[in-house]
């Protein structure tokens, strides 16, 4: 059964400055892995993909995935207040999504 | 418009009880997708259907079974509630595996 370590459990930035969220899958087999991000009283949002080896950039957001390590990590520069909130990489393999404990970011104005 | 429905938003039920979570999705998706959430698992995978066939089971207990009448719907049927199973129950449905669409979720509350 595939195991995800995410870390930090909590990150505080100010605003304007970079976040970086971390992960570390353990199934080999894991194919595609994804960023989703949850404000409160809502469900998850998918934020963005990343299935090749090297980094995806959208907007002020950068994923990198390395395979060899199966280490995925989400780059958050220029944090805004409204990107405060509880962060999830998940990594699937077939039909499931296996989710980490989730990062709970905080952007003080 | 929220485009996968869940009902009802909240639940309080009792010890020993049943209760059906409902969900709807409207995005023509093939596969649906039950999650719990609680202060102990923060984002647990519970079963997937696709096309109306259980693709995958992750709950270990036959408390819980999924029940899909038609190929938008999957409820959630919980018998025998225990109050470990208090948790926000998250509906969520993709196409062809790819991202997750989730809908806001059922916060059941076990007394």
């Amino acid at each position: 059964q595939q195991k995800v370590q995410q870390s930090p459990e909590s990150l505080i930035v100010p605003e304007g400055g970079m976040a970086s969220l971390n992960c570390t899958f353990s199934d080999r087999n894991s194919q595609y892995f994804w960023w989703y991000r949850q404000h409160s009283g809502e469900g998850p949002k998918a934020l963005m993909s990343i299935f090749s080896n090297g980094d995806k950039k959208e907007g002020r957001f950068t994923a990198h995935l390395n395979k060899a390590s199966l280490h995925v990590s989400l780059h958050i520069k220029d944090s805004q207040p409204s990107d405060s909130a509880l962060y999830f990489c998940a990594g699937g393999v077939g039909a499931k999504l296996t989710f980490g404990g989730g990062t709970r970011l905080t952007v003080r104005p | 418009d929220p485009k996968i429905i869940q009902k009802p938003k909240y639940l309080v039920a009792v010890t020993g009880s049943e209760k059906i979570l409902i969900c709807e999705q409207y995005l023509g998706h093939n596969a649906m997708y039950w999650y719990r959430q609680s202060a102990k698992k923060p984002l647990e995978f519970m079963f997937s259907y696709s096309y109306q066939k259980l693709m995958d089971n992750q709950t270990a207990s036959s408390r819980f079974q999924p029940q899909s009448s038609k190929k938008n719907h999957l409820d959630l049927q919980i018998t025998a509630l225990k109050p470990d199973d208090s948790a926000t129950y998250f509906c969520a449905s993709s196409q062809d595996r790819q991202r997750l669409f989730f809908g806001h979720g059922t916060k059941l509350s076990v007394l």
